[in-house]
């Protein structure tokens, strides 16, 4: 069963416009959320993250959005750029016994495309 | 500085081969992982390292599987008697917080 999910494979934009993808989860015990990009050939790339106390962090043109309650998460790539096109991974982690890093159960990947 | 480095990037093995794959992580990083992602998935966690201790290996698929890191820094994955299955890409990451810093991979095909 997968603990977290991108349903949509693909996204397709114009440059310039808002990007939005989606991830949800369904184990209560993640707290922490991570976006990854992947480019082919290359190893993920860290994005943005967010703690589960938070439900907004910012960092320039990305915002990761948490709703607990909902068991949701979204990444919005303002304004997006041909060179944001990429696959873009959500990530979730529960603590480890030991309380700190441990490992990323990752959904399958949201392909977006931004059109120059 | 330098990321996470792998070696081979490629590698081809005949069904029934040993293989070793290498990750070398960025410096003074303690937490080690081990992914494998195969085509249209996302990675999956196989084991994790905290320094040269192995404290997770709960997503090694079978006994084939072995992972070590002998003196906390570098770290070998090695697949036995290679099946088809185990044709993916096999990334490494490294860690001193929660964010995980990720080398480029070794495609792995077993023919």
């Amino acid at each position: 069963d997968q603990q977290v999910k991108q349903n949509s494979p693909s996204l397709s934009v114009q440059e310039g416009r808002i990007s939005i993808l989606n991830c949800d989860y369904t184990n209560s015990m993640f707290d922490y959320f991570l976006w990854y990009k992947k480019y082919p050939a290359e190893g993920p790339t860290f994005l943005i993250s967010i703690s589960s106390i938070k439900d907004k962090n910012e960092d320039g043109r990305f915002t990761v959005f948490l709703n607990k309650s909902a068991k949701h998460l979204s990444l919005h790539i303002v304004p997006s750029q041909p060179g944001d096109s990429a696959v873009y991974f959500c990530a979730a982690s529960g603590r480890g016994s030991g309380g700190s890093n441990y490992k990323l159960t990752f959904g399958k990947g949201t392909l977006l495309t931004v059109n120059p | 500085g330098a990321g996470v480095s792998q070696s081979p990037r490629y590698k081809v093995a005949k069904r029934g081969q040993d293989v070793a794959l290498r990750c070398d992580p960025i410096s003074g990083h303690v937490s080690l992982f081990w992914y494998q992602q195969a085509l249209g998935q996302g990675p999956e966690f196989l084991t994790y390292f905290q320094n040269e201790a192995q404290l997770d290996k709960s997503g090694l698929p079978s006994d084939r599987f072995f992972a070590e890191r002998p003196e906390g820094s570098v770290s070998t994955l090695k697949i036995q008697r290679t099946q088809q299955e185990d044709s993916a890409v096999y990334l490494c990451a490294s860690s001193l917080s929660l964010e995980q810093y990720f080398g480029p991979g070794t495609r792995l095909t077993v023919t």
